[in-house]
């Protein structure tokens, strides 16, 4: 199974302020990774997928990069609207899928 | 655009089978050009994935569950089915149906990011 890490588990940042996630995986992924941003009551929605591919409608604060085994999702500048849990996800191995813990974005 | 709606009981007892269904709309649940899975989220935890299935029928389940789960689809009335057996009080969770493209090329599948999803449903499982 391929593990995926991500840090940190929480993150305290105020609106306007850049957000920077991390995302490692257990072994080599290529770019076969996503970003879920999911809010309490919500279904997760899909923000980058193929490690750096804007999903659609997602704003284009967000960005995603890496590849390998490191990966990085950043929000340029917060909107209140961004405060949730984001989630990455591997599909290097279809079907046999994993989800990192998550990282919980929180308003400072 | 693809809808889906998850639904069932919301509380099941310890030592029976919780049983979910997906809607489908706006999509045939036999099209190759659709896979469809089952998430879910413990309390206070991540998300967890349970199994999948495609087109044709072909189930994939996480190995920490394969032992208690089945996943089939109903083409008769456009929906997929989840259902875990033996349940205990660690299967309390948000359960989620989800959907994402695959493509047939070549004789070769392929298969992207789950970029549907159900809103939820949360299953109690007690006494």
């Amino acid at each position: 199974e391929i593990v995926l890490t991500q840090s940190p588990a929480t993150l305290s940042l105020s609106p306007g302020e850049r957000a920077t996630l991390s995302c490692r995986a257990s072994q080599s992924i290529s770019d076969y990774l996503a970003w879920y941003q999911h809010k309490p009551g919500q279904a997760p929605r899909l923000l980058i997928y193929d490690a750096s591919h804007r999903a659609t409608g997602i704003p284009a604060r967000f960005s995603g990069s890496g590849s390998g085994t490191d990966f990085t999702l950043t929000i340029s500048s917060l909107e209140p609207e961004d405060f949730a849990v984001y989630y990455c996800h591997q599909r290097s191995n279809w079907p046999l899928i994993t989800f990192g813990q998550g990282t919980r974005l929180e308003i400072k | 655009q693809l809808q889906l709606q998850e639904s069932g009981p919301g509380l099941v007892k310890p030592s029976e089978t919780l049983s979910l269904t997906c809607s489908v709309s706006d999509g045939s649940i036999s099209s190759t050009t659709y896979y469809w899975g089952w998430i879910r989220q413990p309390p206070g935890k991540g998300l967890e994935w349970i199994g999948t299935v495609i087109y044709s029928g072909a189930t994939f389940y996480n190995s920490s569950l394969k032992s208690r789960v089945t996943i089939s689809l109903d083409t008769s009335t456009n929906h997929f089915s989840l259902e875990l057996k033996s349940v205990t009080a660690a299967d309390t969770a948000v359960y989620y149906c989800a959907s994402g493209p695959s493509q047939q090329l070549d004789g070769q599948s392929y298969y992207y990011f789950m970029d549907v999803w159900g809103k939820g449903t949360t299953v109690t499982v007690s006494s």
